[in-house]
């Protein structure tokens, strides 16, 4: 079974441009997830997606962040304009959904490294 | 959301039990207790998870304290590839893993 699938793997980009990034979860997960991890933290969730519909995206700064599911299957962040202090890795991660918030077990893939210069 | 509290470091010797310890004292009755691992410029791995009762499978063991404010997860025969960041969580009521900075364990030869 293939795991969680995302890309670019890398992206440099000069500040002030925009940068977008895609994840496509595991087959059959409705809940996908996006995360943002800076140098020598853990991951901070972004925004969390039940299907299409975005059910949690308090943490996502909307100014310059925008995030979309169109299907409910693949997703993509995109930044506009990035910033310096955006420089980190981009986590997406998926889980089944419905199973119960206690124990859904979230499955990550190997994130985006950006570097905004 | 409860907190957890991890030591920022341990080693370990190939071939021997790597113990890592976690404090959740303000943990809630359904709260569940998860444990991820990162390695480098991987994204984090899901490693066990429990609620009151230890639990094993293939990579690790999971021994929560009967008041549940401490677990320990347990690398029985730690290997090289074993070298990572584990994180313990607390799973809060809203399903949100928060993530702290976690135990670097290093496994030394």
């Amino acid at each position: 079974e293939a795991g969680v699938v995302q890309s670019p793997r890398y992206k440099i980009i000069e500040k002030k441009q925009p940068v977008a990034f895609w994840c496509n979860p595991i087959s059959g997960h409705n809940t996908l997830y996006w995360y943002l991890q800076n140098l020598g933290q853990g991951p901070e969730l972004l925004i969390r997606y039940e299907n299409e519909e975005a059910v949690d995206d308090s943490q996502l700064p909307k100014d310059r962040f925008s995030a979309e599911r169109l299907k409910g299957v693949d997703s993509t962040l995109k930044i506009q304009p990035a910033e310096l202090g955006d420089s980190a890795v981009y986590l997406c991660a998926s889980s089944p959904g419905g199973a119960g918030l206690y124990q859904e077990t979230q499955y990550f893939g190997p994130g985006t490294r950006l570097l905004v210069l | 959301d409860a907190k957890t509290t991890q030591p920022p470091s341990m080693d370990c010797a190939e071939g021997r039990a790597a113990n890592l310890p976690c404090n959740h004292s303000t943990i809630s009755g359904n709260e569940y207790v998860y444990w991820y691992r990162q390695i480098h410029s991987q994204g984090p791995q899901y490693i066990i998870h429990g609620l009151k009762n230890n639990e094993t499978n293939e990579m690790a063991s999971l021994i929560i304290t009967e008041d549940r404010k401490s677990s320990t997860l347990i690398l029985p025969h730690a290997t090289l590839r074993d070298t990572a960041v584990y994180y313990c969580i607390v799973r809060s009521n809203t399903g949100k893993l928060i993530f702290g900075q976690g135990t670097t364990l290093q496994v030394k030869p």
